[in-house]
């Protein structure tokens, strides 16, 4: 258990559809990290904020969000969904806003129907 | 361009049996590179991360190598078991300075161990 949580573990919907993904960092990490990881593709870094505010973005589609709270929990926000955005999302954790060790946590996995 | 390259794409071995996976990368300026165990389905965990001063870092049965003047490091995995079958990613960090750099994911080996 690498202390990284994050709600659903499923999800299914159709497209056109709007949903949205939770994750709770480990206890003590500013950082949040969200990826995509679809079948058959290596991780895709979607975003990461630190303490709040966006630090780096990576492939993140436009109609893809996602924010950090005060509590530091971060939401990651999926609209217009299309049949290709199913796929796994992970998000990830660590202390620094830099490029130190990652905690991942389970995944929720989405299909779009 | 920045990139990241794992070989075997997949790999089978026999129980007990060791092996060695290997990462090609041409990211610049490099950072630190490391090693993730991803069981299918759930999230990635860390093996092993070494900077660029190091050359071989070991974690229980795997041992990760680094070669920064040839950009290759690989992951040696001794007496296999079946709890090693799994997909193994290398990851790569540039750093420009204190600003933020950036991540370069492979694709991943999957390896599957055979009883």
């Amino acid at each position: 258990d690498s202390g990284v949580t994050q709600t659903p573990k499923h999800l299914i919907t159709a497209t056109g559809q709007r949903v949205t993904l939770r994750c709770s960092p480990r206890s003590g990490d500013l950082s949040v990290y969200w990826y995509q990881q679809s079948l058959d593709q290596g991780l895709q870094f979607l975003i990461q904020y630190y303490n709040g505010e966006e630090r780096a973005k990576g492939n993140i589609l436009e109609r893809f969000s996602a924010q950090q709270f005060p509590d530091l929990h971060s939401e990651l926000n999926l609209s217009s969904l299309e049949l290709g955005d199913s796929a796994l999302y992970f998000c990830a954790s660590s202390v620094s806003e830099g490029l130190g060790e990652q905690f991942f946590g389970p995944g929720t996995r989405l299909t779009v129907l | 361009k920045n990139q990241v390259e794992q070989s075997p794409q997949s790999l089978i071995i026999l129980e007990g049996k060791n092996c060695t996976l290997q990462c090609n990368y041409t990211v610049s300026p490099f950072s630190n590179l490391r090693w993730y165990k991803q069981d299918t389905g759930r999230g990635p965990v860390s093996l092993t991360i070494m900077t660029f001063s190091e050359n071989t870092k070991s974690n229980g049965r795997y041992t990760a190598t680094l070669d920064a003047d040839t950009k290759q490091s690989s992951l040696h995995i001794t007496a296999s078991q079946l709890s090693d079958s799994a997909s193994y990613i290398c990851v790569v960090s540039a750093s420009r300075g204190s600003t933020l750099g950036r991540l370069y994911f492979g694709r991943g080996t999957q390896l599957t161990v055979w009883p």
